[in-house]
Protein backbone atom coordinates (compact mmCIF):
# COMPACT_ATOMS: atom_id res chain seq x y z
CA UNK A 1 0.00 0.00 0.00
CA UNK A 2 1.49 3.62 -1.29
CA UNK A 3 2.20 5.87 1.61
CA UNK A 4 3.40 9.21 0.99
CA UNK A 5 4.53 12.06 3.55
CA UNK A 6 5.02 15.02 3.57
CA UNK A 7 7.68 17.04 5.52
CA UNK A 8 7.56 19.56 7.12
CA UNK A 9 3.79 19.70 8.09
CA UNK A 10 4.22 23.72 8.35
CA UNK A 11 7.12 26.06 7.59
CA UNK A 12 7.08 29.82 8.29
CA UNK A 13 9.86 31.99 6.67
CA UNK A 14 10.09 35.52 5.19
CA UNK A 15 9.55 36.94 2.31
CA UNK A 16 12.37 36.58 -0.13
CA UNK A 17 13.61 33.54 1.14
CA UNK A 18 14.16 30.02 -0.98
CA UNK A 19 12.77 26.99 0.67
CA UNK A 20 12.05 23.47 -0.03
CA UNK A 21 9.10 20.77 0.36
CA UNK A 22 9.87 17.49 0.67
CA UNK A 23 7.66 14.61 -0.44
CA UNK A 24 8.12 10.45 0.17
CA UNK A 25 6.67 7.98 -0.84
CA UNK A 26 7.41 3.94 -0.53
CA UNK A 27 6.55 2.39 -3.15
CA UNK A 28 8.39 3.26 -6.66
CA UNK A 29 5.87 1.78 -9.20
CA UNK A 30 4.48 4.99 -10.00
CA UNK A 31 3.24 6.77 -13.07
CA UNK A 32 3.82 10.24 -12.26
CA UNK A 33 4.31 13.10 -9.24
CA UNK A 34 2.08 15.79 -9.08
CA UNK A 35 2.48 18.88 -6.43
CA UNK A 36 -0.99 20.94 -5.79
CA UNK A 37 -1.74 24.34 -4.09
CA UNK A 38 -4.71 24.55 -1.87
CA UNK A 39 -5.88 27.67 -0.27
CA UNK A 40 -7.79 27.88 2.53
CA UNK A 41 -11.76 26.17 1.73
CA UNK A 42 -10.60 25.84 -1.72
CA UNK A 43 -9.78 23.26 -4.62
CA UNK A 44 -6.81 22.17 -5.58
CA UNK A 45 -4.60 23.66 -8.31
CA UNK A 46 -2.16 21.65 -10.33
CA UNK A 47 1.63 23.08 -10.10
CA UNK A 48 3.86 20.51 -11.38
CA UNK A 49 3.02 17.01 -12.84
CA UNK A 50 6.71 15.20 -13.11
CA UNK A 51 6.80 11.97 -15.28
CA UNK A 52 8.32 8.68 -13.48
CA UNK A 53 10.99 9.00 -16.65
CA UNK A 54 11.40 12.50 -15.49
CA UNK A 55 13.72 13.78 -13.25
CA UNK A 56 12.38 17.58 -12.64
CA UNK A 57 10.24 19.83 -13.55
CA UNK A 58 10.29 23.78 -13.28
CA UNK A 59 7.18 26.11 -13.89
CA UNK A 60 8.38 30.34 -12.94
CA UNK A 61 9.75 30.18 -9.18
CA UNK A 62 9.09 26.99 -8.55
CA UNK A 63 11.33 23.52 -9.68
CA UNK A 64 10.14 20.21 -8.62
CA UNK A 65 12.24 16.98 -8.67
CA UNK A 66 11.93 13.28 -8.27
CA UNK A 67 13.87 10.19 -7.48
CA UNK A 68 11.93 7.77 -7.75
CA UNK A 69 14.54 4.73 -7.09
CA UNK A 70 14.96 6.59 -3.38
CA UNK A 71 10.61 7.49 -3.25
CA UNK A 72 11.26 11.63 -2.69
CA UNK A 73 10.35 14.37 -4.42
CA UNK A 74 11.33 18.08 -3.09
CA UNK A 75 9.77 21.35 -4.38
CA UNK A 76 11.90 23.98 -4.51
CA UNK A 77 10.79 27.98 -4.26
CA UNK A 78 12.43 30.41 -5.26
CA UNK A 79 12.29 33.97 -3.78
CA UNK A 80 9.22 33.25 -2.06
CA UNK A 81 6.20 36.06 -1.87
CA UNK A 82 3.54 36.37 0.58
CA UNK A 83 1.12 35.10 -2.12
CA UNK A 84 2.65 32.21 -2.11
CA UNK A 85 1.17 31.06 1.24
CA UNK A 86 -0.95 28.06 0.44
CA UNK A 87 -0.98 24.52 1.54
CA UNK A 88 1.47 22.53 -0.98
CA UNK A 89 0.16 18.68 -1.12
CA UNK A 90 2.32 15.89 -3.22
CA UNK A 91 0.21 12.85 -4.83
CA UNK A 92 1.68 9.85 -6.42
CA UNK A 93 -0.30 7.93 -9.14
CA UNK A 94 0.31 4.52 -9.30
CA UNK A 95 -3.32 3.66 -11.18
CA UNK A 96 -4.14 6.32 -8.18
CA UNK A 97 -3.41 9.07 -6.70
CA UNK A 98 -2.19 9.08 -3.12
CA UNK A 99 -2.14 11.87 -1.55
CA UNK A 100 0.39 13.52 1.52
CA UNK A 101 -1.29 15.35 4.38
CA UNK A 102 0.35 18.54 2.39
CA UNK A 103 2.64 21.57 3.79
CA UNK A 104 1.29 24.57 5.12
CA UNK A 105 3.35 27.26 3.91
CA UNK A 106 3.42 31.09 5.64
CA UNK A 107 5.73 33.65 4.08
CA UNK A 108 5.92 36.93 6.02
CA UNK A 109 5.91 39.84 4.60
CA UNK B 1 -11.00 24.80 -22.38
CA UNK B 2 -12.31 22.22 -20.02
CA UNK B 3 -13.86 23.28 -16.86
CA UNK B 4 -15.40 21.55 -13.72
CA UNK B 5 -18.24 22.71 -11.65
CA UNK B 6 -18.99 21.66 -8.48
CA UNK B 7 -22.16 22.35 -6.33
CA UNK B 8 -23.08 23.37 -3.62
CA UNK B 9 -20.37 25.02 -1.87
CA UNK B 10 -21.36 24.68 1.53
CA UNK B 11 -23.83 22.66 3.16
CA UNK B 12 -25.08 22.51 6.96
CA UNK B 13 -27.09 19.46 7.16
CA UNK B 14 -28.71 17.19 10.10
CA UNK B 15 -27.71 13.81 10.88
CA UNK B 16 -29.89 11.69 9.65
CA UNK B 17 -30.89 13.90 6.46
CA UNK B 18 -30.29 12.66 2.88
CA UNK B 19 -27.24 14.37 0.77
CA UNK B 20 -26.54 14.76 -3.20
CA UNK B 21 -23.70 16.54 -3.91
CA UNK B 22 -22.80 17.09 -7.90
CA UNK B 23 -20.24 17.56 -10.29
CA UNK B 24 -20.00 18.13 -14.03
CA UNK B 25 -17.01 18.91 -16.13
CA UNK B 26 -17.54 20.45 -19.73
CA UNK B 27 -15.20 20.36 -22.70
CA UNK B 28 -14.36 16.98 -22.87
CA UNK B 29 -15.77 13.27 -23.19
CA UNK B 30 -15.52 10.26 -21.07
CA UNK B 31 -13.17 11.38 -18.21
CA UNK B 32 -12.14 9.81 -15.37
CA UNK B 33 -14.22 11.44 -12.57
CA UNK B 34 -12.94 11.33 -8.84
CA UNK B 35 -14.66 12.26 -5.31
CA UNK B 36 -12.01 13.31 -2.64
CA UNK B 37 -12.97 13.78 1.00
CA UNK B 38 -10.29 16.34 3.13
CA UNK B 39 -10.78 15.85 6.92
CA UNK B 40 -9.88 18.70 8.78
CA UNK B 41 -5.83 18.30 9.05
CA UNK B 42 -5.93 15.14 6.76
CA UNK B 43 -5.02 14.36 3.45
CA UNK B 44 -7.57 13.68 0.76
CA UNK B 45 -8.86 10.57 0.99
CA UNK B 46 -10.31 9.02 -2.33
CA UNK B 47 -13.75 7.96 -1.76
CA UNK B 48 -15.16 7.04 -5.39
CA UNK B 49 -13.96 6.47 -9.04
CA UNK B 50 -15.53 6.61 -12.55
CA UNK B 51 -14.20 5.39 -15.45
CA UNK B 52 -17.07 5.72 -17.45
CA UNK B 53 -20.91 6.13 -17.73
CA UNK B 54 -22.71 3.61 -14.56
CA UNK B 55 -19.34 2.53 -13.79
CA UNK B 56 -17.82 3.12 -10.26
CA UNK B 57 -15.51 1.88 -8.04
CA UNK B 58 -15.59 2.48 -4.08
CA UNK B 59 -12.33 3.07 -2.46
CA UNK B 60 -13.43 2.92 1.22
CA UNK B 61 -16.68 1.32 2.80
CA UNK B 62 -18.59 4.17 3.91
CA UNK B 63 -21.87 5.55 4.20
CA UNK B 64 -21.73 7.48 0.90
CA UNK B 65 -22.43 6.19 -2.29
CA UNK B 66 -21.79 7.69 -6.03
CA UNK B 67 -23.71 7.85 -9.21
CA UNK B 68 -22.81 8.51 -12.89
CA UNK B 69 -26.17 8.88 -14.65
CA UNK B 70 -24.32 10.84 -17.80
CA UNK B 71 -20.64 10.98 -19.29
CA UNK B 72 -19.59 14.33 -17.54
CA UNK B 73 -21.55 13.67 -14.28
CA UNK B 74 -20.66 12.57 -11.09
CA UNK B 75 -23.34 12.61 -7.73
CA UNK B 76 -22.51 11.80 -4.28
CA UNK B 77 -24.60 10.67 -1.94
CA UNK B 78 -25.98 9.46 0.86
CA UNK B 79 -29.49 8.77 2.35
CA UNK B 80 -28.85 9.11 6.14
CA UNK B 81 -25.79 11.33 7.13
CA UNK B 82 -23.19 10.34 10.17
CA UNK B 83 -21.53 12.91 12.28
CA UNK B 84 -18.30 11.56 10.91
CA UNK B 85 -19.50 12.64 6.77
CA UNK B 86 -17.98 16.33 7.62
CA UNK B 87 -15.15 17.31 5.98
CA UNK B 88 -14.37 18.92 2.47
CA UNK B 89 -15.45 16.61 -0.58
CA UNK B 90 -13.40 17.68 -3.95
CA UNK B 91 -14.30 16.21 -7.42
CA UNK B 92 -11.99 15.85 -9.88
CA UNK B 93 -11.43 14.56 -13.57
CA UNK B 94 -8.23 13.69 -15.37
CA UNK B 95 -8.13 12.30 -19.16
CA UNK B 96 -6.76 9.25 -19.78
CA UNK B 97 -4.11 7.92 -20.79
CA UNK B 98 -2.80 6.53 -17.33
CA UNK B 99 0.63 7.72 -16.16
CA UNK B 100 -0.05 11.51 -17.90
CA UNK B 101 -2.73 12.53 -15.74
CA UNK B 102 -3.33 15.23 -14.87
CA UNK B 103 -6.07 16.12 -12.16
CA UNK B 104 -8.33 18.83 -12.11
CA UNK B 105 -10.08 19.82 -8.80
CA UNK B 106 -13.55 21.49 -8.40
CA UNK B 107 -14.04 24.47 -5.89
CA UNK B 108 -14.85 21.79 -3.58
CA UNK B 109 -17.86 21.31 -0.73
CA UNK B 110 -17.89 21.50 2.68
CA UNK B 111 -20.13 19.40 4.46
CA UNK B 112 -21.28 20.09 8.02
CA UNK B 113 -23.26 17.75 10.09
CA UNK B 114 -25.00 19.04 13.46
Amino acid sequence: KQEVTQIPAALSVPEGENLVLNCSFTDSAIYNLQWFRQDPGKGLTSLLLIQSSQREQTSGRLNASLDKSSGRSTLYIAASQPGDSATYLCAVDGNKLVFGAGTILRVKS
Amino acid sequence: SQTIHQWPATLVQPVGSPLSLECTVEGTSNPNLYWYRQAAGRGLQLLFYSVGIGQISSEVPQNLSASRPQDRQFILSSKKLLLSDSGFYLCAWSEEPAGANVLTFGAGSRLTVL
